[in-house]
Formats: C-alpha cells, sequence, structure tokens
C-alpha cells in the first residue's frame, strides 16, 4: 500500500513568511508524529497526534509554530513568522497502535529553506 | 537524562561486518528500534527487538540487547556499499507513544 507522503519536498521561503507543510499518514494509522531534523543532526521531536486524544506539543520550539490533524488523517504543520534557524528537514511519521510495536514509518521530509 | 547514545562515525571495508551500538536510557522501554536513513530521504524501519529478547536476526541483520547495561548493537554482516547510511536507533518507554531516537551513527562502506 502506500507509504507516508509529504509535500511539498522542498519549500524555500522569505525571513517571515509563513509556511505550511503536509503529511498524509498510512492509511489506518491512528498515530502521527513531526520531526525536524537539522542538518547533520539527529531528529527533534516536535508533536505527535494519537486519535482522537489531545496532541503532545511538549517539543514544538516556540508558539510559532502549531499543527492541526484533520478527521484523524491528513496533518498540517505551520510555521509562522519563518526564521533562518527554521531552515531544516521536516519528518513526518505514522504508526498503527494496534500491535503494540508502535513501529513509525516515515515520509521522504519536506526539506524548508528560508531565505 | 534521556539521551540515547550512538558514536558518530563507522568505517568499514566492503565485505566485512559492521557493529553499530547504542546506549538507552530507559529500562522501562519495552521496544527498541532500529532505522536506516539514506542520503535525502526519511526514515527506513529495519529492525525492532522486544525488551524479553537478547538478541534477534533478521538476513544480514543481528540485534543484540543487553538490558542490564542498557546497550543494543546491530551488526550488519557482509556489508555492502548500499549499506552507507546514517543508522538511528530509538526506544520508546513503557506508557508513552513517543520515541527517543539516537543521534544517529554515519556508516561509510568502502569498497
Amino acid at each position: 500500500g502506500a507509504g507516508v507522503s509529504q509535500s511539498p519536498s522542498n519549500k524555500v521561503t522569505e525571513k517571515g513568511k509563513d509556511v505550511e507543510l503536509r503529511c498524509d499518514p498510512i492509511s489506518g494509522h491512528t498515530a502521527l508524529y513531526w520531526y525536524r531534523q537539522s542538518l547533520g543532526q539527529g531528529l527533534e521531536f516536535l508533536i505527535y497526534f494519537q486519535g482522537n486524544s489531545a496532541p503532545d506539543k511538549s517539543g514544538l520550539p516556540s508558539d510559532r509554530f502549531s499543527a492541526e490533524r484533520t478527521g484523524g488523517s491528513v496533518s498540517t504543520l505551520t510555521i509562522q513568522r519563518t526564521q533562518q534557524e527554521d531552515s531544516a528537514v521536516y519528518l513526518c511519521a505514522s504508526s498503527y497502535t494496534g500491535t503494540g510495536r508502535y513501529e513509525q514509518y516515515f515520509g521522504p521530509g519536506t526539506r524548508l529553506t528560508v531565505t | 537524562g534521556e539521551d540515547v547514545e550512538q558514536s558518530l562515525f563507522l568505517s568499514v571495508r566492503e565485505g566485512d561486518s559492521s557493529v553499530i551500538n547504542c546506549t538507552y536510557t530507559d529500562s522501562s522501554s519495552t521496544y527498541l528500534y532500529w532505522y536506516k536513513q539514506e542520503p535525502g530521504a526519511g526514515l527506513q524501519l529495519l529492525t525492532y527487538i522486544f525488551s524479553n529478547m537478547d538478541m534477534k536476526q533478521d538476513q544480514r541483520l543481528t540485534v543484540l540487547l543487553n538490558k542490564k547495561d542498557k546497550h543494543l548493537s546491530l551488526r550488519i554482516a557482509d556489508t555492502q556499499t548500499g549499506d552507507s547510511a546514517i543508522y538511528f536507533c530509538a526506544e520508546r518507554p513503557s506508557g508513552t507513544y513517543k520515541y527517543i531516537f539516537g543521534t544517529g551513527t554515519r556508516l561509510k562502506v568502502l569498497a
């Protein structure tokens, strides 16, 4: 079946503009995660959604970052008033929680460049 | 702290075995995972191990788990140039859906 998809694959924006990044999880996966990966770095957790529960937003770096998940499926990560330090690859992952293993399946990422 | 530690780099010759090590932090973690990231791509799940196991073998991959020392390793037999990538270990503490990823080990395979 189809994997996790993300769009756009690349985004170049000017400092101060808002951007929206989209994630389409694997159908039937109830958990969805957003991560940020800066050049040569590991993964920084941003937020996760699990079913109808309140999202865990503990990793969002500032109030310029927000995310929503509509209908338990597609998610959008919004960065307002982008700064150069927001330049990174934003990765989305989804997970099926019914097995207990919760292995995450990742999308290809969106590379964001703020000029 | 919550840091999952990995060495940053590993270089091996084609055909040799590679061993990538990881020290995790939470003894309650019931599953531990290995992911592979090729250049310009997302992370791909390689394998996982349940915490009541000491070893898991999957084709060229062998995972060893030492719960006492909270040490996890990934052995790749007959390493190929296509194995060159960054390898991340991850733990998922009990009671949470959240993963803690290591910093990643960059494996370079020399022909």
